[in-house]
């Protein structure tokens, strides 16, 4: 069965403090790995990773895949209390064609 | 700006009532799906297709049943809602090309059944 495990579940900081979050997923046929960041309602697309090394970055968000290890990690620089939100880690298949979501990291922010 | 819209938004229903959930997306994607999220919680996978009359169950064990009979159109149905089916729905959909692409949301149906 198809599994993405993310830790920790839940995690509160202070302000300006960095983070990082991590995905670890056991799946056949592994496609690509995608972060998503939930405040109320739909989750929003953050990155997309297909390939091992190679850090995606976008403002203080980056993220990297190790497909050896079987594990992402999102990080956040300088985080503020906009950060605040349930970070989702999905994992794309080929042969089921379907993604594949892990439970969630709750981010709290305290200013 | 994603264009993949769920309706109703909000939806509170008596027990035993059919109830259907819309969702429809106009990116032309092949690949739909739905998820069932208790708050706090993580998505489970209930619903998928592929395209035009394809559906498959996903993870999660659900007594709703999916149709996909155009390719924008993916309607979610419960037959006889219960209040177990609380919840809210997100439904999803994605292009799978030479590889995947990311998945859009919808704006998510939360459920209550009383």
């Amino acid at each position: 069965e198809d599994k993405v495990v993310q830790s920790p579940l839940s995690l509160v900081v202070h302000e300006g403090d960095t983070v990082t979050l991590n995905c670890s997923y056991e799946v056949t046929n592994f496609r690509s790995l995608l972060w998503y960041k939930q405040e109320k309602k739909a989750p929003t697309f953050l990155f997309m990773l297909t390939s091992s090394g190679i850090e995606k970055k976008s403002g203080r968000l980056s993220s990297i895949l190790d497909k050896k290890e079987l594990f992402s990690i999102l990080n956040i620089t300088a985080t503020q209390t906009g950060d605040s939100a349930i970070y989702l880690c999905a994992v794309g298949t080929q042969g089921a064609q379907k993604l594949v979501f892990g439970q969630g990291t709750r981010l709290t922010i305290n200013p | 700006e994603a264009d993949i819209y769920q309706t109703p938004r909000y939806l509170v229903i008596g027990t035993g009532k059919k109830i259907t959930l819309e969702c429809s997306q106009t990116m032309g994607h092949d690949k739909m799906y739905w998820y069932q999220q208790d708050p706090g919680m993580e998505l489970h996978l209930i619903h998928y297709s592929y395209g035009v009359n394809s559906t498959e169950k996903g993870d999660l064990s659900s007594e709703s049943t999916v149709s996909r009979i155009r390719t924008e159109h993916f309607p979610l149905t419960l037959e006889s809602a219960r209040p177990s089916h609380t919840s809210q729905y997100l439904c999803a959909s994605s292009e799978y090309a030479r590889g995947w692409t990311e998945a859009f949301f919808g704006q998510g149906t939360r459920l209550t059944v009383v």
